[in-house]
């Protein structure tokens, strides 16, 4: 089963640059690695998804190395606001109607400082 | 604007009383998904549906109900409920419930259960 590991907790200061790294050894040739954010007591939200190489919209960039067993999110310039929990998904395994599956891990929580 | 639609935001009830927490989406999405989420277990599925009239079991099924009777609305039923139900309880949807889509949340049940 594919599962993915990233640190329990990161810190960081307004306007400084975050890298989060999850790895995935164990990840399908078809999976993609997907980041999501969630706010305390909020729904998690979409943030960056991509396949290889480095993908980039405007919030984060994703690199994913020609391996594609880990995978990094970077947050450009923090702002107190991105405090939050981060989450690395990758596919794991199928459910009962043989579609490829999502586990959600526990996350990084990132907490910006002023 | 794209939303999915959780109601109620916070419920107390008591061991035993029926309880029905309503989801809906605007997006036309075919799947649609709910999820519970305790402190250091992260977020485990409970229920989907593909379409219409089509519904599965998630990870943790036990002591819930779903039905899915249109597109858009995909209620989670507690007949039964039990205080190993509290938690935050969360809907979600996408497209087709492929690994490499975009799932969107809802903004959460606060579920307590005395």
């Amino acid at each position: 089963l594919a599962k993915t590991t990233q640190p329990i907790s990161m810190d960081s200061y307004e306007g400084q640059e975050v890298n989060i790294t999850c790895s995935h050894n164990n990840i399908a040739t078809n999976d993609y690695i997907t980041w999501y954010q969630q706010f305390p007591s909020q729904g998690p939200r979409f943030i960056i998804q991509g396949y290889k190489t480095k993908v980039t919209n405007e919030v984060a960039s994703l690199f994913i190395p020609a391996d594609r067993k880990s995978s990094t999110l970077s947050l450009p310039r923090v702002s107190l606001s991105d405090t939050a929990v981060y989450y690395c998904l990758v596919g794991d395994g199928w459910d009962a109607g043989n579609n490829r599956k999502l586990i959600w891990g526990l996350g990084t929580s990132l907490a910006v400082n002023p | 604007e794209a939303q999915v639609t959780q109601n109620p935001r916070y419920l107390i009830t008591v061991t035993g009383k029926k309880l029905t927490v309503t989801c809906s989406q605007n997006m036309n999405h075919e799947y649609m998904s709910w999820y519970r989420q305790d402190p250091g277990l992260g977020l485990r599925q409970i229920y989907y549906s593909m379409n219409v009239e089509v519904t599965d079991k998630g990870d943790v099924p036990e002591g819930y109900k779903v039905s899915r009777k249109e597109k858009r609305n995909f209620p989670l039923i507690l007949e039964s409920p039990s205080p190993n139900q509290t938690s935050l309880y969360f809907c979600a949807s996408s497209w087709a419930g492929a690994t490499n889509e975009k799932l969107f949340f809802g903004s959460g049940t606060q579920l307590s259960v005395l």
